[in-house]
């Protein structure tokens, strides 16, 4: 089955800098790579995602890129705030029937 | 409504006692998920409801009995529990297939006592 790998397990940075997370997945069928955001005592919650027909998606703040070949991917975050201190999860699946598999997770710390 | 909603938000029970945990959303999706979370860990999933049958149960002990009344609603029934059992519970809820993006609710605080 798909086994996801993150790293790091912490990161500390100054606001204002760029956080760079990454995974790897083993599975060469896993197609769907959502990242989500858990605050202390709050639900995770979704803020990208990218499929594999592409290897790069942006919103404003935060990119994710996909290297299929390698099997990993990474969230970037610039311009980091307070407000993005939080637990990072990244994910793979076969958006078949096979559930998320999710990283073992980033605490990331942005200090003012 | 797009949100996916968990009540009650803590609970504290004994290990004789029988409590239910329950889910809801109104946003047509038709894959609904258990999932528990221990302090600093993933969620770890434990079932998942696929047009309100049971698609998989990740070898969940037998004190843990989902169900799925319909569509919108999801349950946890709790029995017997032992203190390790103490965690987040979050359901989540995607459109179809478990494999597509997932919405998390807020989860249930559990104290097994």
């Amino acid at each position: 089955g798909e086994n996801v790998e993150q790293h790091p397990s912490t990161l500390s940075v100054q606001e204002g800098d760029s956080a760079v997370i990454k995974c790897t997945y083993s599975d060469s069928a896993s197609n769907y790579f959502p990242w989500y955001k858990q605050e202390l005592g709050k639900r995770p919650q979704l803020i990208i995602d990218i499929r594999s027909n592409v290897g790069e998606k942006k919103d404003q703040r935060i990119a994710v890129t996909l290297n299929k070949t390698a099997k990993h991917f990474s969230l970037h975050i610039t311009e980091t705030q307070p407000e993005d201190s939080a637990v990072y999860f990244c994910a793979a699946s076969n958006s078949g029937n096979t559930p998320l598999v999710f990283g073992k997770g980033t605490r990331l710390s942005v200090i003012a | 409504d797009t949100e996916v909603t968990q009540t009650p938000k803590h609970l504290v029970m004994g290990m004789t006692n029988k409590k239910s945990l329950k889910c809801e959303q109104h946003m047509g999706h038709r894959a609904m998920y258990w999932y528990k979370q221990k302090a600093k860990k993933p969620p770890e999933l434990m079932f998942v409801y696929s047009y309100e049958k049971l698609s998989i149960n990740e070898s969940v002990p037998s004190r843990f009995s989902p169900e799925c009344p319909n569509s919108s609603l999801l349950n946890l029934h709790l029995h017997a529990l032992q203190p390790e059992d103490s965690a987040l519970y979050l359901c989540a809820s995607s459109r179809t297939n478990p494999g597509n993006e997932q919405f998390f609710g807020p989860g249930t605080r559990l104290t097994v006592l």
